[in-house]
Formats: structure tokens, sequence, C-alpha cells
């Protein structure tokens, strides 16, 4: 049971234009949602995060959009830029299930291929 | 900053062998976190340390997979005996306090192969 979905494997943009990587989710427990970019071979490193409270977070070229009622959410890179290709995983917590557990519900990713 | 850091790096046993992974947190991270990622899939939670208690392991095969994270920082992550499945990178990550919705900041994470 796949409570976080990446549908989409991977996902080719020409560079300067606009990346958009989309995740659901399936557990109304989840709060947190954050994004993490991936090279091979490194560990997940953070890029930005939104609180179930906002609709909308923007870090620089990065901005995340959260639709509660959809269970949605995406991340907008613009303008994408040729470092910007990796692995990207969509990630989710419920922060208050208790006793401070907090550990991540990951999705499996997806490939972003930035072209000149 | 330091970042996580994690040894060794690679690792390749045979099935049925013992093998055992170290993390070292962020400096002043309470809470320490190991997760398995299997070739195509995200990472998935084993074990969660805050300071040297656990507070949750409801993912991980306790038949086989043990962590200790003992004076609160370090930690240990063991598979005794390795099956074949068990091939995957072991990441770890930490995060500064102990309340809810912390970023979480990962390691290299340890490539295991299980021959």
């Amino acid at each position: 049971d796949q409570q976080v979905k990446q549908n989409s494997p991977s996902l080719s943009v020409q560079e300067g234009r606009i990346s958009i990587l989309n995740c659901d989710y399936t557990n109304s427990m989840f709060d947190y949602f954050l994004w993490y970019k991936k090279y091979p071979a490194e560990g997940p490193t953070f890029l930005i995060s939104i609180s179930s409270i906002k609709d909308k977070n923007e870090d620089g070229r990065f901005t995340v959009f959260l639709n509660k009622s959809a269970k949605h959410l995406s991340l907008h890179i613009v303008p994408s830029q040729p470092g910007d290709s990796a692995v990207y995983f969509c990630a989710a917590s419920a922060r208050y299930s208790g006793g401070g557990a907090d550990g991540l519900t990951f999705g499996k990713g997806t490939h972003l291929i930035i072209q000149p | 900053e330091a970042g996580v850091a994690q040894s060794p790096r690679y690792k390749i046993i045979e099935k049925r062998q013992s093998v055992a992974f170290w993390c070292n947190p962020i400096s002043g991270h309470a809470t320490l976190y190991w997760y398995q990622q299997i070739l195509g899939q995200g990472p998935k939670l084993l074990i969660q340390f805050q300071n040297n208690g656990v507070v949750d392991d409801s993912q991980l095969p306790k038949d086989r997979f043990s962590a200790e994270r003992l004076k609160g920082v370090d930690s240990t992550l063991k598979i005794q005996p390795a099956k074949l499945e068990d091939s995957a990178v072991y990441l770890c990550a930490s995060s500064h306090g102990t309340s809810g919705g912390k970023t979480q900041y990962f390691g290299p994470g340890t490539r295991l192969l299980v021959l």
C-alpha cells in the first residue's frame, strides 16, 4: 500500500523552462511534506518543505504547492538548470502521530533530466 | 558544519553472514533515523531514536535487524543473518530537537550487496 505516489518515473525538460514534479498521497494524517534531491552514490539532500497549514512555499527557484483537498503536491523549478538533473523524492510525515514518531514516508522518485 | 557520517560506504557479504553499519549524526541532533532504500524504491524507515531511546521500530525486521544508540550520539545497525533481499542502501538521517516535523538530513549511505 503506497501512501506517497510519484507517478512519473522520469521527466525531461529543456534548460531554462519550468520543471513540474508531482506527488499524491493517501494518508490524511500526513501534515508535513518535503522534497529531496538525490544524485547517484549520495544521500538525499533536503530541498524544500511545506506544512499542511500552508498552500505554497517558495525558496529561490523552487516552489512547492499543496492542495490538501486533492491530497496532491507539486514542486516547480524555474528556470531549470543542468545541475537540477537528479532524482527527486517526495516525502511526508504525520508530525503528531504520538510519541514523537515522525519518520518520513517516501515516494519512488522522479528522475528529472534537464536537456541543454 | 559537518554532515551525517556513515561507514563503511560499501559492503559485500555472503548470505547468512553478519554485517554492521555505523552512523554519526550532525552534532547536537537529538533524533536519528535509519532507512533502507532498495533499488528503484524510495527510502523506507526502519527505526527512529530520540537521544538513546527508540521512538518507532514498527518496520524493523526484528528477527534479524537490531540497532542501538547507547550514548545518544553514534548509532549502529546490525543484520544477522543477512538475506539476499537485504541488498540495499542503508541511509542514516538526523534532525534537531525532539518535537515533530523537523527536517531530516541524510548521510551518504552504506551500499550493501548480499551474495
